[in-house]
């Protein structure tokens, strides 16, 4: 199974920053990442496809790049609503596998 | 618009077996495998399993193997899950989810049911 890591686990960041995530994967994936939010208590969301392509309806403020092994996740200026884990999760190959998450907080 | 409802919350003892269902609507249910998902108490996401809802194929995930078995009903667009022989640690949220792309087994999720809690305990 292609194992996922991502940095940090946690962090802590103002209104108006810009956070950045990193996943890693344990082999090649090309572009086959997703990123999901998960709101406290509520179900996963889906934000980006395709390592950088932005689901219908997500703000703007979210973006993705990388390829291969090394990925990154942004949120250009963090919003109250952005309190969440976020997953980064391979589907190059089955079983698709998630990263550990990580927690956003202000 | 994509919609998945899934079924309430469930409390079993400790080797029952629990099936949870996932109903689809938006879009033609035959056309997107459909994943299942878990999330234990605190912990982070698990894959389960896929299941062609056309043709009703299914691969597990190897932890399950032996113990869960994903089944559909093409003329309520449902999918369900039923997990055996239950024990403490399967207590978890279970989300069913659906493929980005029609047709392909291997491809993104983009699309997350609300989750139903599973406890077991004696």
């Amino acid at each position: 199974d292609i194992q996922m890591t991502q940095s940090p686990s946690s962090l802590s960041a103002s209104v108006g920053d810009r956070v950045t995530i990193t996943c890693q994967a344990s082999q090649d994936i090309s572009t086959d990442l997703n990123w999901h939010q998960q709101k406290p208590g509520k179900a996963p969301k889906a934000l980006i496809y395709d390592a950088s392509n932005v689901e219908t309806g997500v703000p703007s403020r979210f973006s993705g790049s990388g390829s291969g092994t090394n990925f990154t996740f942004t949120i250009s200026s963090l919003q109250p609503e952005d309190i969440a884990t976020y997953y980064c999760q391979q589907y190059d190959s089955l079983p698709p596998t998630f990263g550990p998450g990580t927690k956003v907080d202000i | 618009q994509v919609h998945l409802v899934q079924s309430g919350a469930e409390v079993k003892k400790p080797g029952a077996s629990v099936k949870v269902s996932c109903k689809a609507s938006g879009w033609t249910f035959t056309s997107y495998y459909m994943h299942w998902v878990r999330q234990a108490p605190g912990q982070g996401l698990e894959w389960m399993g896929i299941i062609n809802p056309s043709g009703g194929s299914t691969t597990y995930a190897q932890k399950f193997q032996g113990r869960v078995t994903m089944t559909r009903d093409t003329s309520t667009s449902t999918v369900y899950m039923e997990l055996s022989s239950l024990r403490s640690e399967d207590t978890a949220v279970y989300y069913c989810a659906r493929s980005l792309r029609p047709l392909v087994v291997v491809t993104a999720i983009s699309h997350w049911g609300q989750g139903t809690l599973v406890t077991v305990s004696s």
